[in-house]
């Protein structure tokens, strides 16, 4: 099974702030990374997809970029909606792995 | 598109976990669909995907117990898993999983709760 593995595993900030997740895979899932944002009794959604594509309707200040086994999720400026555990994902290989988690919290 | 998990909230140790996924907002033919779980406190686990042409692909930490099918008809998916113990006791999702190119989870249920008591 390829291994996700998520830093930090929580951070605190604050609205307007930059905020930076990485994901590193075990071993490479090219271009196949995809990351979900979910909050308290909801499914998780879905963000960006193939490292760096945003999904429909995702505001633009989320952005991903990398390939191979490194990968970084970038929200621009937090918004208040922004407080929430994001989760990187790879679809290179069966089975599907997520990360361990990177939880957001309010400084 | 909407996901909608329906089941027991309790199944009892050894026995079999059957969870039903209703999709409305789209047919549930040709596409793949999935469940997660995530156990309490612990992150999420992907267990199998399913298609409407019989294909289906499962976790082999699981497989020797789960099975998934699709009933057209209904526009529902199933999950069944046997021989339960306090280890599946989870929030089950469902989901459907996009296989064309792209390889993606873009829309999820809510999730539901299942606790497996002895």
């Amino acid at each position: 099974d390829i291994q996700m593995t998520q830093s930090p595993s929580s951070l605190s900030a604050s609205v307007g702030d930059r905020v930076t997740i990485t994901c590193r895979a075990s071993q490479t899932v090219n271009k196949y990374l995809n990351w979900y944002q979910h909050k308290p009794g909801k499914g998780p959604k879905l963000l960006i997809h193939s490292a760096s594509t945003l999904h429909s309707d995702v505001p633009s200040r989320f952005s991903g970029t990398g390939f191979g086994t490194d990968f970084t999720l970038t929200i621009s400026s937090l918004q208040p909606d922004d407080f929430a555990v994001y989760y990187c994902q790879q679809t290179q290989s069966f089975p599907l792995t997520f990360g361990g988690g990177t939880k957001v919290e309010v400084k | 598109v909407q996901l909608q998990e329906s089941g027991p909230g309790v199944v009892k140790a050894s026995e079999t976990l059957s969870l039903t996924c209703t999709v409305s907002g789209d047919s549930i033919n040709n596409y793949y669909w999935s469940w997660i779980r995530q156990p309490p406190t612990k992150g999420l686990e992907w267990i199998g995907y399913v298609h409407d042409s019989g294909d289906t692909n499962y976790n082999p930490s699981l497989k020797s117990r789960v099975t998934m099918s699709v009933d057209t008809s209904k526009n529902q998916f199933s999950l069944k898993l046997k021989s339960v113990t306090a280890a599946d006791t989870a929030v089950y999702y469902c989901a459907r999983y996009i296989r064309s190119g792209d390889y993606y989870i873009d829309y999820w249920g809510r999730g539901t709760l299942v606790s497996v008591s002895s």
